[in-house]
């Protein structure tokens, strides 16, 4: 159980255009979903959770405006990477708590984000 | 707040063989959870095991075990009769209660990337 799953796997798009990622759980309703950006051979950084229904709160130094989140549903949430450029390349990894009260995350399988 | 130190950026061991990986952690709070996830090529994160800091006893999960020191914030992972499959980025973290059903997030130390030689 506690699946999550993220698309795509991965995307390559052009220096100044917008692209989605989409994160779902899928055997679960997530009242809180985290987004997470790791560079090569780094720790994961949080860049912002979610809960459903409000917006997210982003951690210091992430753009709100670049990085724009949605969690729309209790098994959605999407991050939008807007006005792309190369320095946005990176994986980013979203996660997800099943319920009020857990501590508990299950990652999705990250999404590699290469920007041209 | 909470940090978590790795301080082994790398590690080496021959298969079969035992490995230690190193974690260190600072926190004000008394209620907090710790764990061990792996991250293979894959870029998947699998959670290999987790502590109740409230438990004394450590916790084990197979060749998998934890050495939790509370009073020197000190969780380590060692890894008995070492297998390929155990090569991966190796993530210490820690989450603490916040009262509530609210917790704190997630804290990720700079992982420990784990060869294993045939």
């Amino acid at each position: 159980g506690a699946v999550v799953s993220q698309h795509p796997s991965w995307v390559i798009c052009k220096s100044g255009t917008s692209v989605k990622i989409e994160c779902r759980s899928l055997d679960f309703q997530a009242t809180t979903m985290f987004w997470y950006r790791q560079f090569p051979k780094q720790s994961l950084m949080l860049m912002a959770t979610s809960n459903e229904g409000s917006k997210a709160t982003y951690e210091q130094g992430v753009e709100k405006d670049k990085f724009l989140i949605n969690h729309a549903s209790l098994t959605l949430s999407t991050l939008t990477v807007t006005s792309a450029h190369p320095e946005d390349s990176s994986f980013y990894i979203c996660s997800a708590r099943t319920r009020l009260g857990s501590y508990e995350q299950y990652f999705g399988p990250g999404t590699r984000l290469t920007v041209t | 707040a909470q940090t978590v130190t790795q301080s082994q950026p790398e590690m080496s061991v021959q298969e079969a063989e035992t490995v230690t990986l190193s974690c260190t952690y600072d926190t004000s709070e008394s209620d907090y959870y710790l764990f061990w996830y792996k991250q293979p090529p894959s870029r998947q994160m699998i959670l290999v095991i987790r502590q109740e800091a409230y438990k004394q006893q450590n916790a084990t999960e197979n060749r998998f075990s934890v050495n939790f020191q509370k009073a020197a914030k000190s969780f380590s992972l060692k890894i008995s009769d070492s297998q390929l499959g155990d090569a991966a980025m190796y993530f210490c973290a820690s989450i603490y209660y916040a009262g509530g059903t609210s917790y704190g997030k997630l804290t990720f130390g700079q992982g420990t990337i784990l060869t294993v030689h045939p």
